[in-house]
């Protein structure tokens, strides 16, 4: 079953608006990931963040983290088109040696 | 760094086919690579771990007879779809993974496509 639940489904913004989105899990985590996936294509690693970290950027995303409530958020502020795709989130649990239970994802589509 | 290249990527063949799937990290060794299967608008469903030199570890559910991975060196995994029917076509994503605790790195998939 999937570990992580991401919300919402999908998202449709206008260019320069942020995007907000969301994931819950359900045990305990060594480090959770955020990946992009355009169209027909693989993923791309954008955000780790462990499970002591609280907060992490990378230009101009912004990935949260809260063990107690067990769910993290991704922002990405003043969306571009070239933003458009399918985001997930995944869960590095701490008996999984390395495996990681992506979440559904959100599909995200940036409007110019 | 931190290329993952996956070969082919694009199958179409007829059942009853076995095709081979190769991804390899261009500039890392990879101490696991994982194997994929992804349906259309759904996340990805981890098939198996693999490890140079071990056999493979598969999720439940998944036919090691059906879907062979060799892992034969640390740049390098293959898997291969035995006598293929129309419900293995699906999009077939590997990744590898520098060592534990880090990002995996993703190969840009392929589309198995069974007639």
């Amino acid at each position: 079953s999937q570990q992580g639940e991401e919300d919402p489904q999908a998202l449709s913004i206008q260019e320069g608006e942020n995007a907000t989105m969301n994931c819950s899990y359900k045990t305990s985590i060594n480090n959770l990931q955020w990946y992009r996936q355009n169209s027909g294509r693989g993923l791309v690693h954008l955000i780790l963040i462990r499970s002591n970290e609280r907060e992490k950027h990378s230009g101009r995303l912004r990935v949260t983290l809260d063990t107690s409530k067990k769910s993290s958020s991704l922002l990405i502020t003043a969306s571009r088109a070239a933003d458009t795709a399918s985001y997930f989130c995944a869960t590095d649990l701490t008996d999984s040696w390395g495996k990681l239970q992506f979440g559904a994802g959100t599909q995200v589509v940036v409007t110019p | 760094g931190a290329v993952v290249s996956q070969h082919p990527s694009r199958v179409i063949c007829k059942s009853g086919t076995s095709v081979k799937i190769e991804c390899r990290s261009l500039d890392f060794q990879a101490t696991t690579m994982f194997w994929y299967r992804q349906f259309p608008k759904q996340s990805l469903m981890l098939m198996a771990t693999s490890n140079e030199g071990s056999k493979a570890t598969y999720e439940q559910g998944v036919e090691k007879d059906k879907f062979l991975i060799n892992h034969a060196s640390l740049t390098l995994s293959t898997l291969t779809v035995t006598s293929a029917h129309p419900e293995d076509s699906s999009f077939y994503i590997c990744s590898a993974v520098r060592g534990g605790g880090q990002p995996q790195h993703f190969g840009d998939g392929t589309r198995l496509s069974i007639l």
